[in-house]
């Protein structure tokens, strides 16, 4: 089956660096994207990554690696509205526009 | 931010009354999602839709029915709601090329089966 594992939840200091990890299992792969979403609130497109490597968008950064069926996202000079679920998905191999998105995890940032 | 709303915001039903939920998009896109979140659960897609009529079911499809008569407007309903159903509902957006890497989320409909 496909599947998705990310912590449930991180903790870290406001000002610094933290990075959420996904580890993914799929027949086939076709990309890794990243979500955020505040509590109450809708999901909000982050990034997505086709190739190995890091992609950076301002203060946050996705990596992949296909190799290790592994990608991350990588969050700098946290502010406290960073505090969010954040969720990694692929592409349902079985499907062009279905994603299977992992259970999320749990951003609290401390002052 | 995409131009993405859903109607109603929250909705308070009874067990065995059909719903309705309605998401309206202005951007033009052609495909269109709802999912259902639920603690514990992330994101579970229930139907999707390729283009005007073109439908087809996700992974939490028993229990809903949808609807695409016209690019801008992805109905769904509940036929007779339970209180499994209890949950937020999105509706989400791609276009040809994002698809379906990258989606816009409407804002959600909160709905209580009681």
């Amino acid at each position: 089956g496909q599947s998705l594992e990310q912590p449930s939840e991180v903790t870290a200091v406001e000002g610094a660096i933290v990075q959420i990890n996904c580890t993914y299992q799929t027949s086939g792969f076709y990309g890794l994207s990243w979500y955020q979403q505040h509590d109450g609130g809708a999901p909000t497109f982050l990034s997505y990554n086709a190739l190995d490597g890091l992609e950076e968008t301002g203060r946050f950064s996705s990596f992949l690696s296909r190799s290790d069926s592994y990608g991350y996202l990588l969050l700098q000079e946290l502010q406290m509205k960073d505090s969010a679920s954040y969720f990694c998905a692929v592409r349902d191999p079985g499907s062009n526009y279905q994603l299977i998105w992992g259970a999320g995890t749990k951003l609290i940032i401390k002052p | 931010d995409a131009g993405i709303t859903q109607s109603p915001r929250h909705k308070v039903t009874e067990t065995g009354t059909p719903v309705t939920l309605r998401c309206h998009q202005t951007e033009n896109h052609r495909y269109m999602y709802w999912y259902r979140q639920d603690p514990g659960h992330g994101l579970r897609l229930i139907h999707y839709s390729y283009g005007v009529k073109d439908t087809d079911k996700g992974e939490v499809s028993d229990g809903y029915s949808v609807s695409r008569s016209k690019t801008e407007d992805f109905l769904l309903t509940l036929e007779s709601a339970t209180s499994s159903q209890t949950s937020v509902y999105f509706c989400a957006i791609s276009e040809a090329g994002q698809v379906p890497y990258e989606q816009y989320f409407g804002p959600g409909t909160r709905l209580t089966v009681t």
